[in-house]
């Protein structure tokens, strides 16, 4: 069974603050894709990032990165010195290669203070 | 570049009553899926359709039925609405496969159909 577990319902953090957002996953595939998408009050969904699971590469994309370890079954997202525009429902998510379903976890809403 | 685009946005409906959600997509891809969004359960995927003509079931199909038109549409209809279908509901396409074996494409989704159920 694949599933995607994202313990932290909630985090409120003030502006410039880092923070880090956990995503632990289970597959028993060998090759499969994380992901992360960003839902803003608006309600839309945005891509943020794409990983495959032969690349644990950590990735970096202005105060956005992200850290994968296979060892730990773990997606990491960080958000370095953080902003209000920030704040959404970020969700973590996991397929399998040989599967069309997309499995989300069950998002974790981060608040940012001014 | 218009992506996914779904039809309504907001609905309001009555217990029994049916109701079809439209869902195109201006990308080319084989997949199309349809979720469900409900407080504190993320993204549950009803039914998706990996190419023209075949669908299968998601997580939690039951009171719903799907329609691949052809590649660009993808419908939802609920036959006989209940109070525990109100929801936000998502449309998305994607290549799953692409080309090559780490192309897996994320899926694009539509801005949601808000429907409530009374």
């Amino acid at each position: 069974a694949q599933k995607v577990t994202q313990a932290q319902t909630e985090i409120s953090v003030v502006e410039k603050e880092d923070v880090t957002l956990d995503c632990v996953y289970e597959t028993r595939d060998t090759t499969y894709y994380l992901f992360w998408y960003k839902q803003p009050p608006s309600g839309e969904l945005v891509f943020l990032i794409r990983r495959n699971s032969f690349d644990e590469q950590n990735e970096i994309s202005g105060r956005y990165s992200w850290n994968f370890q296979k060892s730990t079954s773990s997606f990491n997202f960080t958000i370095t010195a953080s902003q209000v525009v920030d704040s959404a429902v970020y969700f973590c998510a996991l397929i399998s290669y040989n599967t069309d379903k997309l499995i989300f976890g069950t998002g974790t809403r981060l608040q940012v203070f001014p | 570049n218009a992506g996914v685009t779904q039809t309504p946005k907001f609905q309001v409906l009555k217990t029994g009553q049916s109701m079809t959600l439209q869902c195109a997509q201006d990308m080319n891809h084989n997949s199309m899926y349809w979720y469900r969004q409900d407080p504190g359960m993320g993204l549950r995927l009803i039914y998706y359709s990996a190419s023209e003509g075949t669908t299968d079931k998601g997580e939690v199909p039951n009171g719903y039925n799907v329609s691949r038109l052809n590649k660009r549409e993808f419908s939802l209809r609920l036959e006989s609405a209940a109070p525990s279908q109100t929801s936000v509901y998502f449309c998305a396409s994607s290549d799953p496969r692409g080309q090559g074996l780490y192309s897996n494409q994320p899926q694009h989704f539509g801005d949601g159909t808000r429907l409530s159920i009374l």
